[in-house]
């Protein structure tokens, strides 16, 4: 049990639709970073938040944008859904400085787009 | 850049049997390594991780992993199976920044009784 709660569990969408995937993250924790995991593939890093702001990106495109709210809890959105963006989508927190920085990842947000 | 392999998808080993798993990787910036396990349907759970202390790195659950510089490696290994270690295992790598982890693509262990 890591405290980072990710929902839904499981989503189903449409192409062209837009999704909102949502994080909380460990209590004490002021980074969240979003990973994408492919069906047989390594989580993905999509982008990294701290202190609201965005902290690095990876090779991911605009459509796919998040937030960080003043409780550390974090959303990410996807704009225009394609086929390819049906995935396991994972939530890490962390708290950036610490001595011993870990990341703690959510179960993860299963979403399927058809 | 940072890139990670891991060879061999799939690992077969029996009960009490020595666990291996492999992974090489590339940094431009000396790296920080990690060895993550997923089970099924869950998110994924840190091992053990190596930032340039000691090069012989002791994780949970048994497992440990060697780092090895002119190897470019960070194998992973338990000395004796447990059922309960069958899952996905992922190496990563950060690098420049720390901010992003690189994983591998991962390699499934089964352990046969």
């Amino acid at each position: 049990e890591t405290g980072v709660t990710q929902s839904p569990t499981h989503l189903i969408k449409t192409r062209g639709q837009q999704v909102t995937l949502r994080c909380s993250s460990q209590s004490g924790h002021n980074t969240v970073s979003w990973y994408q995991q492919a069906l047989g593939q390594g989580p993905q890093f999509i982008f990294q938040y701290y202190r609201e702001e965005e902290n690095g990106r990876g090779n991911f495109p605009p459509r796919f944008s998040g937030l960080q709210f003043p409780n550390y809890s974090s959303e990410l959105n996807v704009n225009a859904l394609e086929l390819d963006d049906s995935a396991l989508y994972l939530c890490a927190s962390s708290l950036m400085g610490a001595s011993d920085e870990k990341l703690f990842f959510g179960s993860g947000t299963q979403l399927s787009v058809l | 850049a940072q890139s990670v392999t891991q060879l061999g998808s799939h690992v077969s080993v029996s009960e009490g049997a020595l666990v291996l798993l492999r992974c090489n990787y590339s940094s431009s910036v000396p790296p920080y390594l990690f060895w993550y396990v997923q089970y099924p349907n869950q998110g994924l759970q840190l091992l053990l991780k190596y930032t340039s202390a000691a090069t012989l790195v002791k994780g949970i659950n048994g497992f440990e992993a060697e780092f090895k510089k002119s190897e470019t490696s960070f194998h992973l290994t338990k000395p004796s199976a447990h059922m309960s270690d069958a899952a996905e295992y992922f190496c990563a790598v950060s690098g420049q920044g720390r901010r992003a982890l690189t994983f591998g693509s991962g390699t499934r262990l089964q352990v046969q009784p």
